[in-house]
């Protein structure tokens, strides 16, 4: 089984609005972690947010808020007040077990568009 | 600039070369990762470093590959026999030796193989 699943298509989304990318995780461990990179054309991957799977809070880093739903292994990216600088794929990752085993699984990403 | 810096940022080869990449981390990062990606998809884990120690090392890198970090800073990369399916672009990152640390990645070496 995929371990990260992003099945979106391409998104759309108009210019100064809100847009929920999604993520669905496979693990059975009890301690991961989840990430959220961009990637724009220029290649760099950026990293963006951060959740930990005993923490009980939604984490949230200025306009990127992560939607922890962790009974349904889901960890979406939302985006508020899109930018055109948006623009630019979108990579959810995962880490398992603990400390040790650092390494990130990804998933195939999502392509963002924004419009102005 | 203290990000991660890979070297060179373009590599074109002709199949059976050999090629050497190098990564330098961030310099108070003790871990230090090597991840594929090919067109389309996301990166994809091949080896990873604790100081001078590689830890773990993925099924994917075959033993044409071979990585190294001798003095635990920077760390090369290198293909022996390149084939065309090693086209893709090696992605380097680092991160402290904490659980929950993020990953800073490099702007990647793009091979390409004809």
């Amino acid at each position: 089984a995929q371990k990260i699943t992003q099945t979106q298509p391409g998104m759309f989304v108009q210019e100064k609005e809100a847009v929920t990318l999604d993520c669905t995780y496979d693990t059975s461990d009890q301690s991961y972690g989840l990430f959220w990179y961009k990637q724009p054309s220029s290649g760099e991957m950026i990293f963006l947010i951060y959740q930990g799977s005993y923490d009980e809070q939604n984490a949230t880093e200025g306009r990127y808020s992560l939607n922890f739903q962790k009974a349904r292994k889901s960890a979406n990216l939302v985006i508020s007040a899109s930018q055109l600088g948006d623009s630019a794929m979108y990579f959810c990752a995962m880490r398992e077990g603990t400390g040790a085993n650092s390494k990130l699984t990804f998933g195939k990403g999502i392509t963002l568009s924004v419009r102005p | 600039d203290t990000g991660v810096s890979q070297d060179p940022r373009h590599k074109i080869t002709k199949r059976g070369q050999n090629v050497t990449f190098r990564c330098d981390p961030i310099s108070e990062h003790n871990r230090l990762y090597w991840y594929r990606q090919t067109l389309g998809q996301g990166p994809e884990f091949l080896t990873y470093f604790q100081n001078e120690a590689q830890l773990e090392k993925s099924r994917l890198l075959s033993d044409r590959f071979s990585a190294e970090r001798p003095k635990g800073s920077f760390s090369t990369l290198e293909i022996q026999r390149t084939e065309q399916g090693d086209s893709a672009m090696y992605l380097c990152a680092s991160s402290l030796a904490r659980g929950n640390s993020e990953q800073y990645f490099g702007p990647g070496t793009r091979l390409t193989v004809t």
